[in-house]
């Protein structure tokens, strides 16, 4: 099976300053990636995705790195606002969605 | 149709009760899932349906839980004897097959006490 995991689970930035949260996953034949965004109360929201044949997709102030050598894949948020606080998972798409333990994301003003 | 929705949001039980859970999903979405989320964790897989078919099950779908999703559209997932730790968040998502992007709803919370 697929195993998701984060970084830190907790990452506290100052507003403005850009944002970079950590996933590692264990399977290389893993094809699909999705960042989701949760905020409290809320279901997870899709943010941006990867595929393994692509190392870097851009959204709006949110890019996403693939590295398949070491397994790893990061969420850069440019100019953190405090309407990114929440918690962050990546998680691996097949035929269902396998989550790490999410990272909470605090903005400071 | 804006989103998945989700019935009751909020369910508090005494343990040893059977509890139901709805989910309306996307309307043109023909996949359907059912997760479980305990505080401070991800989402954890429970089963999926595609249309009618339950195509999957986890190993912690025990056999307290069942999941119907009859006409292919809403689908229902009950939990008999609920024990305490049964409390979680049930998250629905949808999507269509070949997409991998799931909607998610807000979730119903669970509290057994």
């Amino acid at each position: 099976g697929e195993n998701v995991g984060l970084h830190l689970p907790t990452l506290s930035v100052q507003e403005g300053d850009n944002s970079i949260i950590n996933c590692a996953y264990s399977n290389s034949a893993s094809d699909y990636f999705i960042w989701y965004k949760q905020e409290s109360g809320k279901g997870p929201q899709f943010i941006i995705d990867i595929r393994s044949n692509m190392d870097k997709r851009q959204g709006q102030r949110v890019t996403v790195l693939l590295n398949k050598t070491v397994k790893h894949l990061s969420l850069q948020i440019a100019a953190t606002q405090p309407g990114d606080s929440a918690v962050y998972f990546c998680a691996v798409a097949g035929n269902m969605l396998t989550f790490g333990g999410g990272t909470r994301l605090m903005v400071k003003p | 149709d804006t989103g998945v929705s989700q019935d009751p949001r909020h369910k508090i039980t005494k343990r040893g009760q059977n509890v139901t859970f709805r989910c309306d999903p996307i309307s043109e979405h023909n996949r359907l899932y059912w997760y479980r989320q305990t505080l401070g964790q991800g989402p954890e897989f429970l089963t999926y349906f595609q249309n009618e078919a339950q195509l999957e099950k986890s190993r912690l779908l025990s056999d307290r839980f069942s999941a119907e999703r009859p006409k292919g559209s809403f689908s229902t997932l009950e939990i008999q004897r609920t024990e305490q730790g049964d409390s979680a968040m049930y998250l629905c998502a949808s999507t269509r097959t070949g997409d991998y992007e799931q909607y998610f709803g807000p979730g119903t919370r669970l509290t057994v006490t």
